[in-house]
């Protein structure tokens, strides 16, 4: 059974701090791993790794993929309060359907 | 997104009555997706599509239903509702098997 471990699974900092947040991984064949945002409603897109782009950066956002010890991490420097969000981590694999982690809630204080 | 919305976006219903809620995309993507989402559980796959009339189930399909008559509508039903199916329950949809997914903004289900 495919499976997504996210930690920390809540995170409180201040404004200005750089956060790591962590994503393990257990799945058969892999495929790809992807990275949501979600603050009120609906999960957003932020970066898809795969085999061969296995890291991505988007302004203070930037993530790594390591196949070979099966995680990922999305880093955020310099955070603000809109960064405020729970992230998610998912990954494809063999049923190749998307199959999402915990979630890490992250609060940004002023 | 306004290329997926979701119906209702809150509904309270009472336990054993039979509840449908709406998927509507005008993406014409192949694969839409149900997940429920619950504090301590994350995301999960309730049921899928890859096309019309065509369905597979999820890791947490029992007392769920599904249907899919036309392309841009996926309908998720609870035959009897019970106080365990309370969740927020999102649509998602794909163009391609593995590709990533848009989100609907989600229903918010509470069964009394």
């Amino acid at each position: 059974e495919d499976k997504v471990v996210q930690s920390p699974l809540s995170l409180v900092v201040h404004e200005g701090d750089t956060v790591t947040l962590n994503c393990s991984y257990e799945v058969t064949n892999f495929r790809s791993l992807l990275w949501y945002k979600q603050e009120k409603k609906a999960p957003t897109f932020l970066f898809m790794l795969t085999s061969s782009g296995i890291e991505k950066k988007s302004g203070r956002l930037s993530s790594i993929l390591d196949k070979k010890e099966l995680f990922s991490i999305l880093n955020i420097t310099a955070t603000q309060t809109g960064d405020s969000a729970i992230y998610l981590c998912a990954v494809v694999g063999g049923s190749e359907k998307l199959v999402f982690g915990k979630g890490t809630k992250l609060t940004v204080n002023p | 997104d306004a290329g997926i919305t979701q119906s209702p976006r809150h509904k309270v219903t009472e336990t054993g009555t039979p509840v449908t809620l709406r998927c509507h995309q005008t993406e014409n993507h192949r694969y839409m997706y149900w997940y429920r989402q619950d504090p301590g559980h994350g995301l999960r796959l309730i049921h899928y599509s890859y096309g019309v009339k065509d369905t597979d189930k999820g890791e947490v399909s029992d007392g769920y239903s599904v249907s899919r008559s036309k392309t841009e509508d996926f309908l998720l039903t609870l035959e009897s509702a019970t106080s365990s199916q309370t969740s927020v329950y999102f649509c998602a949809i794909s163009r391609n098997l593995g590709d990533g997914y848009t989100f609907g903004s989600g229903t918010r289900l509470t069964v009394v």
